[in-house]
């Protein structure tokens, strides 16, 4: 049964290039979140989507970061150009938002580490 | 006022101690609560939901106090490998699934 993938597990990379984050969420989940994670200010939700549809994308620091989902199976986070601040792990997570009918809680991909130099 | 705020700890406890964990919200609407663990550089797990009636799993037991906006999480007899990361989690959108994390109470059990 696999839970949600993400790529790559670690990125290093110098301020100013282009870093595009990679996530496949469980199979049959409609809900899909990006997260970062840093020491100072904890897990931060970053955009949220349902069903392939942007909901809430208040949490995105600037408008050097965007977030597509073509379709159910992929989504991407891109960060351009990148600058050192946005170290941290960043996490996606999927579930099944049911609505009335009821939620699955959230399950995390093993997250993306990144260095920007 | 932060909408999850949680004390970051450390919590220092001996083996067999009971321990609590309060997370307090700020949306008064919320309806959905969860507690989730997290290890050293591992992703967040689910540990358990949190029902308006309070539940229990085996060694652990969530409780929410909607009057006080805030969900509890109790340990008894604590283990070694309950050392990591408490992390609530709270929906703050009634329409969708917006769940907002708090930064996590940090457990420690020694021997």
């Amino acid at each position: 049964d696999a839970g949600v993938i993400q790529s790559p597990r670690h990125e290093v990379t110098e301020m100013g290039q282009e870093v595009t984050l990679r996530c496949k969420p469980i199979s049959g989940h409609n809900s899909l979140f990006w997260y970062r994670q840093t020491m100072m200010r904890g897990l931060e939700l970053l955009i949220y989507f349902n069903n392939n549809v942007p909901i809430d994308d208040s949490g995105m620091p600037e408008d050097r970061f965007s977030a597509k989902m073509p379709n159910a199976s992929f989504s991407t986070l891109k960060i351009q150009p990148s600058e050192p601040r946005d170290s941290a792990v960043y996490f996606c997570a999927s579930s099944f938002f049911g609505g009335q009918g009821g939620n699955l809680p959230l399950h995390f991909g093993n997250g993306t580490r990144l260095t920007v130099t | 006022r932060k909408e999850v705020e949680q004390d970051p700890g450390p919590f220092n406890v001996p083996e067999g101690a009971t321990v609590a964990f309060n997370c307090t919200y700020s949306n008064s609407a919320s309806q959905s609560f969860f507690w989730y663990r997290q290890d050293c550089r591992k992703e967040p797990k689910l540990l358990m939901s949190v029902y308006s009636s309070g539940n229990e799993d085996g060694r652990f037991t969530a409780q929410l106090n909607r009057a006080s906006q805030y969900i509890s999480l109790l340990i008894r007899d604590s283990k070694l490998s309950d050392s990591a990361t408490y992390l609530c989690a709270v929906n703050m959108d009634t329409g969708f699934q917006k769940l907002v994390f708090g930064t996590g109470t940090r457990l420690l059990v020694s021997p």
